[in-house]
């Protein structure tokens, strides 16, 4: 079955203490990316990567890390995690050729 | 990226079609328009893209005027399922896929 998986699907933290949120897809996507979800402010992107080894910024990309080491593998890092990193995150790939994109479950993260 | 404007909210009955319009002035010659459906805590899903004119799925039409810029998703015939919410993104694909904003979308809410 293509999908994008997500794990942990729920963690919670403390303050500093580093994390990473793993993001894997089985559909040989090319783009992949993270997005996190806040109550009023929708669905804001926090880096994307077009290709293995090339990734870009988004509109959030502050306190976060990402890497492309592998096609189907988009780890989210966070090295120092702060309570207003508590949200829900999203990681989405596509093919370079289509059109929709595909989303995990999503992570629901809570940092105290 | 050409910003899009929809309503924050709309409210329907079971069984009545449901319109959802989306403005966006600045649309480039080479982008398209995509719509995708969020449940609460799922990651968005993508219903429907088109570029002019008018698209249908077995679940969306899309309508598309000449000068492109406005679209308006159609959903015939809802039922409480299709309580969610509806983003609305504007983007040259592939080349902006790592661009696309997703905004706060319209809630649609439906009851019996």
């Amino acid at each position: 079955e293509a999908q994008v998986t997500q794990n942990p699907r729920y963690l919670i933290t403390v303050t500093g203490k580093k994390l990473t949120v793993t993001c894997s897809q089985n559909m040989n996507h090319e783009y992949m990316s993270w997005y996190r979800q806040d109550p009023g402010l929708g669905l804001r992107q926090i880096y994307y990567s077009m290709n293995v080894e090339v990734t870009d910024k988004g509109d959030v990309p502050e306190g976060y890390k990402v890497s492309r080491k592998e096609k189907r593998n988009f780890p989210l890092i966070l090295e120092s995690p702060s309570p207003n990193q508590t949200s829900l995150y999203f990681c989405a790939s596509s093919s370079v050729l289509g059109n929709e994109q595909y989303f995990g479950p999503g992570t629901r993260l809570t940092v105290t | 990226l050409a910003k899009t404007t929809q309503p924050i909210s709309m409210d329907s009955y079971e069984g009545q079609e449901v319109n959802i319009t989306c403005s966006h002035n600045n649309i480039a010659t080479n982008d398209y328009i995509t719509w995708y459906q969020q449940f609460p805590s799922q990651g968005p899903r993508f219903i429907i893209q088109g570029y002019k004119t008018k698209v249908t799925n077995e679940v969306a039409s899309l309508f598309i005027p000449a000068d492109r810029k406005s679209s308006t998703l159609s959903l015939p015939r809802v039922s409480l399922s299709d309580t969610a919410v509806y983003y609305c993104l504007v983007g040259d694909l592939p080349d902006s896929w790592g661009k696309l904003q997703f905004g706060a979308g319209t809630q649609v809410v439906v009851t019996p």
